[in-house]
């Protein structure tokens, strides 16, 4: 199975700043056929369930604000949020869907 | 965006099974893999299995081949996940999510969770 990797464990951003998560996967994640990368990026509040924020490492999903970025390739992945908003407050995980199973990171809790 | 509709909250005995259901809305049901995700209290979210609806084809993580079973009834745009010999450490919110795009495990819609407590 791909291990990812999330870092850190947990963040504190202060409201409008940037906070950036960051993401290795134990392989590529470089899908040849369409040269993008098959690494997503979720929202995780409690008492719902995970939303898809970004996917192929850097688009974003219908509906999530462009404060939220996703870069990188190959097995080094970046989560970025810009002006960072109260309602930001929750555990962000990166995923890998380039194998079965796909894997998650341990998970980022960003703060205020 | 499909809406997926989870059933309700379960208390089971360790050793019994659970049976958590997930329905598509109207059109909710194509090649895009139907799968479930869960979180255990503290941990992560880790995938369990995957079905294609349409076709009934299911696979599994290996951690949890030989204990779960996922299914699908297309008439009622419904699938469902039964885990059993159910131990302590299966208590958890059990997701369903399906994929964005067939193929590609990247799970854009989610039902709302199904908290099953496994206690004694």
């Amino acid at each position: 199975d791909i291990v990812m990797t999330q870092s850190p464990d947990s963040l504190a951003v202060s409201l409008g700043e940037r906070a950036t998560i960051k993401c290795k996967s134990s392989q590529s994640l470089l899908y040849a056929s369409n040269n993008r990368n098959n690494l997503a990026w979720y929202q995780h509040k409690p008492g719902q369930p995970p939303k898809l924020l970004i996917y192929w490492a850097s688009t974003r999903e219908s509906g999530v604000p462009a404060r939220f970025a996703g870069s990188g390739s190959g097995t080094e992945f970046t989560l970025t949020i810009n002006s960072l908003q109260a309602e930001d407050v929750a555990l962000y995980y990166c995923q890998q869907y380039f194998n079965t199973p796909p894997t998650f990171g341990g998970g980022t809790k960003v703060e205020i | 965006q499909v809406q997926l509709v989870q059933s309700g909250a379960e208390v089971k005995k360790p050793g019994s099974s659970v049976k958590v259901s997930c329905k598509a809305s109207e059109g909710g049901f194509t090649t895009q893999a139907i799968t479930w995700v869960r979180q255990a209290p503290g941990q992560g979210l880790e995938w369990m299995g995957g079905i294609i609806p349409i076709f009934g084809t299911a696979n599994y993580a290996q951690k949890f081949q030989g204990r779960v079973t996922i299914t699908a009834d297309t008439s009622t745009t419904t699938a469902f996940m039964e885990l059993s010999s159910l131990r302590a450490d299966d208590t958890a919110i059990y997701y369903c999510a399906r994929e964005r795009q067939a193929g590609f495990a990247i799970l854009s819609s989610w039902g709302h969770g199904t908290l099953v407590t496994v206690s004694s």
